[in-house]
């Protein structure tokens, strides 16, 4: 069964800083990967999908990088702004699967 | 477009009671599925809808849950009896063209407690 981990589940910096999240699969035989934000009390923003044969999708100051071998992808977050401070979540979708694996998030907190 | 839309935004009910949770999907997806998010399991697919017919409930918790999609514009999740342990925030997502070829589009979401 797959499994989405997502290190660390709390992060707090700076404004300014550049910053990576972390999200790793246990499957590598997956169709996609999803960065979602989540704010508080609200539902999931999709930020950038990667496909299997990607191995990056930029969009402004995010950059989404995807090692599908080893399991790993990144979310990077370059001169964070505390519009930023959200939840971050990681999906994976597997071939022959319809729904999403979610991790459980990164706690982004970006100081003023 | 409006988005996916979901109703009620809370919902506060008694042990044992029935509750249905409602979506409509942007308009022209074809994909929908609902979600369960809890702080213990994070976000888990309950089921998922293909042109209006159930593909995979394999997520479905237990008899008491049930799902519906009459038509291509509305979505029903329904808990009956409902019990303490559902309490979660449900979510209904949409996508065009298959689920997939990208990206599932969220809904708000339905925070439901059961006392």
């Amino acid at each position: 069964k797959q499994e989405v981990t997502q290190i660390p589940a709390a992060l707090s910096v700076p404004e300014g800083e550049n910053l990576v999240l972390n999200c790793s699969f246990t499957d590598s035989a997956i169709y996609n990967l999803q960065w979602f934000r989540q704010d508080p009390g609200k539902g999931l923003t999709s930020l950038l999908l990667i496909q299997s044969s990607q191995r990056e999708q930029t969009s402004g100051r995010l950059n989404a990088s995807l090692d599908k071998s080893s399991g790993r992808s990144t979310l990077y977050i370059a001169a964070s702004q505390p519009g930023d401070s959200a939840t971050y979540l990681c999906a994976v979708k597997e071939g022959g699967a319809d729904g999403l694996t979610f991790g459980k998030g990164t706690h982004l907190i970006i100081q003023p | 477009d409006a988005g996916v839309i979901q109703s009620p935004r809370h919902e506060v009910t008694e042990m044992g009671q029935e509750v249905t949770l409602r979506c409509k999907p942007i308009s022209g997806h074809n994909s929908l599925f609902w979600y369960r998010q809890t702080m213990m399991r994070g976000l888990e697919l309950l089921i998922y809808f293909n042109n209006n017919v159930p593909i995979d409930d394999s997520g479905m918790p237990e008899d008491r849950f049930s799902a519906k999609m009459p038509n291509a514009s509305f979505s029903t999740l329904k808990i009956q009896p409902s019990e303490p342990r559902d309490s979660a925030v449900y979510f209904c997502a949409s996508s065009a063209g298959g689920s997939y070829l990208g990206t599932q589009y969220f809904g708000p979401g339905t925070r439901l407690t059961v006392l």
